[in-house]
Formats: C-alpha cells, structure tokens, sequence
C-alpha cells in the first residue's frame, strides 16, 4: 500500500518569505499523480497544486511550485512571498489511477507571521 | 467555495440518534466519496462511489451506512455512533478518467462537524 509522511507537523514563516514543506512517499508504482492541498481554518480543502508523475517539469501555480524527485520519491512545496492567507494545514496526497483511492499525509500546520 | 456542498454543516447528535449527512456537487463528476477527518490523523478514506455504485469501503463499522441514489449525491446514514465517532466528515467528487480535459483530483466539500455525545 502506497504510504505518504509530511514530517514536518509545524512550520512558521514571516510574511513575504519563502517556505518550504515536505512530503515523501512509497510507492513501486510508475505511473501515478501528486497533490498538495489547502486546508485553511474552518474552511473547505482546496487543491494547490498537482504533478504527474510521468512528467520530469516540476508544475507551478503562481507563488507555490514543487521539487518532484522521483527517485528520491520526493515532492515538497515552495511558497514564495508568504502571505497571511497562506495560514493554513497543507496536506500532501498520491493517487495512483485508475484506483482513485487517494492516500493522504497527516499534514503541516503553517502559520504566516506578520 | 467549490461545487462540493454538505447538510448540515455542524450536527450534534446523542448516541442512540438516526441522522443522515448530504452531500451534492455541481461538477459533472463521476465519482463520490465520505472522509473522516480527526484531531491528529491523516484524512481516513470510508467510501467511494464510482458510477453509483460503491466500489470502496475501508472496513467501515456498519453504524454507518453509505448510499449513493445518483451521480450527484451521496449521502451517509448514521446511527448509533460512539463519541470517538466525533469528527470532521468530508465529501469529495472527481472525474474518473482524464479523457475528455478531465483530471485527478478531488474537490472537497466544507464538511459537517459531528458531535456525539
């Protein structure tokens, strides 16, 4: 069964700094999809961003981007320019189609400072 | 707020009580599914419905009772919970295939808060 860690259960960041969160994996699966998502308080879980396994090109979406390592079977994600509204529990996910069970870590609660 | 919505969004219910959680999304999805989201643990995954049908169930305690009339709603039954039954209850739907300009992920409700007492 594949398995997700984010062994980071806190972080802190000063606003408009970067921010690093991490996550690993384990899987002897090729072909398979990565997710970060937003959990912000009291509101609803939000996709951040996704990677394909299959492609070398680390995906961005605006100030978030990932370091996919696929040996390494590693995938963190960079927030540049933190902002207060980035405050939130991000959780790292893997899906590996077309089993659409996906398995989640337990997640990096990240404060942003003012 | 997505296309993912849930009744009601804060339940407290005593433990010999039947009640029922909704779900319903507005995104042509094809697949459903029930989280359960507690204090200090990864999302547990309970059920998934590809196509109506329940093709996932993670050894889920009978007391509750998943069903699923059509594409776009999906609803759990429950009765007779345990206090350690207190949690955040999730819904999420996907597409099942990426044919078509679908993807993967899944898009989350904003769960019902579950008090058992």
């Amino acid at each position: 069964a594949q398995t997700v860690t984010q062994s980071q259960p806190e972080m802190s960041v000063q606003e408009a700094e970067t921010v690093t969160l991490s996550c690993t994996y384990d899987t002897s699966e090729s072909n398979y999809y990565l997710f970060w998502y937003k959990q912000p308080p009291s509101r609803q879980m939000i996709l951040v961003i996704r990677q394909e396994a299959y492609k070398q090109q680390n995906a961005t979406e605006n100030r978030f981007s990932v370091n996919f390592q696929k040996a390494a079977k590693s995938f963190s994600l960079k927030i540049s320019d933190s902002q207060l509204g980035d405050t939130a529990m991000y959780f790292c996910a893997f899906m590996k189609p077309p089993n659409n069970d996906m398995r989640f870590g337990a997640g990096t609660r990240l404060t942003v400072k003012p | 707020e997505t296309g993912v919505t849930q009744t009601p969004r804060h339940l407290v219910m005593g433990m010999t009580n039947k009640k029922s959680l909704k779900c319903e999304q507005h995104l042509g999805h094809n697949a459903m599914y029930w989280y359960k989201q507690s204090a200090k643990k990864p999302l547990e995954l309970m059920f998934v419905y590809n196509f109506k049908e329940q093709t996932e169930n993670n050894s889920v305690p009978s007391r509750f009772s998943p069903e699923c009339p059509n594409s776009s709603h999906l609803f759990l039954h429950l009765h007779t919970l345990q206090p350690e039954d207190s949690a955040l209850y999730l819904c999420a739907s996907s597409h099942l295939s990426v044919l078509r300009g679908g993807s993967y992920e899944q898009y989350f409700g904003p769960g019902t808060r579950l008090t058992v007492t």
